[in-house]
């Protein structure tokens, strides 16, 4: 199964640690996207990277959180000093293109529970 | 300010019964227009979308009905079975799908 990968598929941490959340993409892919999805609502857009380069950060809180793709390996979303209102599952995404009417494929998601 | 709203939040539809999800959306820029099933602990898969130039879109026993003038695009699950019990997602991009909108998602269940 050659689908989107993510780990841990749930982690808890204590307030004030750091999650590192990882997402491989579909092979071929080349852009990732991070979602955050809370209890019973939709899933937030947060970040969009390319290779090595951060396309849109928009939905990103401004502190705390980061992500990366870098030239080798998964893409990374970290959380620093995690709080309980981060409790949530992050979705990653990937697509071999960027335009509106490319499919993208979602990974199995990471539940993060922050006690 | 929410870009996509959906509704209802719950849905319950006997087997064989038509079950009928409306989303709205405020951005005229957004251009396409996709829906996601979702099952517990899984991440959300593409079942269908359309584009604002086609009024309606129909794939199997799922159809999208599309109003652009209303603003207002909704899934319609025919014959409805218990498997399809799931939460449903609509969403709304431009240029992007992969920066999409999301409705808060309507949970569906199929009784038998």
């Amino acid at each position: 199964n050659a689908g989107v990968m993510q780990n841990p598929r749930h982690l808890v941490r204590r307030r004030g640690q750091e999650a590192r959340l990882r997402c491989s993409p579909m092979k071929g892919h080349s852009h990732v996207y991070w979602y955050r999805q809370l209890p019973e609502e939709g899933l937030k857009f947060m970040v969009y990277l390319q290779k090595e380069n951060i396309i849109d950060e928009s939905g990103m809180p401004k502190e705390r959180f980061s992500a990366e793709f870098p030239k080798e390996g998964p893409s990374i979303l970290r959380i620093q000093q995690v709080v309980r209102g981060d409790s949530a599952a992050y979705f990653c995404a990937s697509s071999t293109l960027e335009y509106s009417g490319n499919t993208i494929y979602f990974g199995e998601g990471s539940w993060l529970t922050v006690v | 300010q929410q870009q996509v709203k959906q509704s209802p939040q719950s849905l319950i539809v006997q087997k064989g019964g038509i079950s009928i999800i409306n989303c709205a959306y405020e951005n005229t820029a957004f251009d396409y227009f996709p829906w996601y099933q979702q099952f517990p602990g899984k991440g959300p898969a593409l079942l269908i979308a359309i584009r604002p130039d086609v009024s309606e879109k129909k794939e199997g026993r799922f159809t999208i009905s599309f109003n652009k003038s209303a603003k207002q695009f909704s899934l319609h699950i025919m014959d409805s079975q218990p498997g399809d019990s799931a939460t449903y997602f609509c969403a709304a991009s431009f240029t992007n799908a992969g920066k999409s909108t999301f409705g808060d998602g309507t949970t569906l269940t199929v009784k038998p």
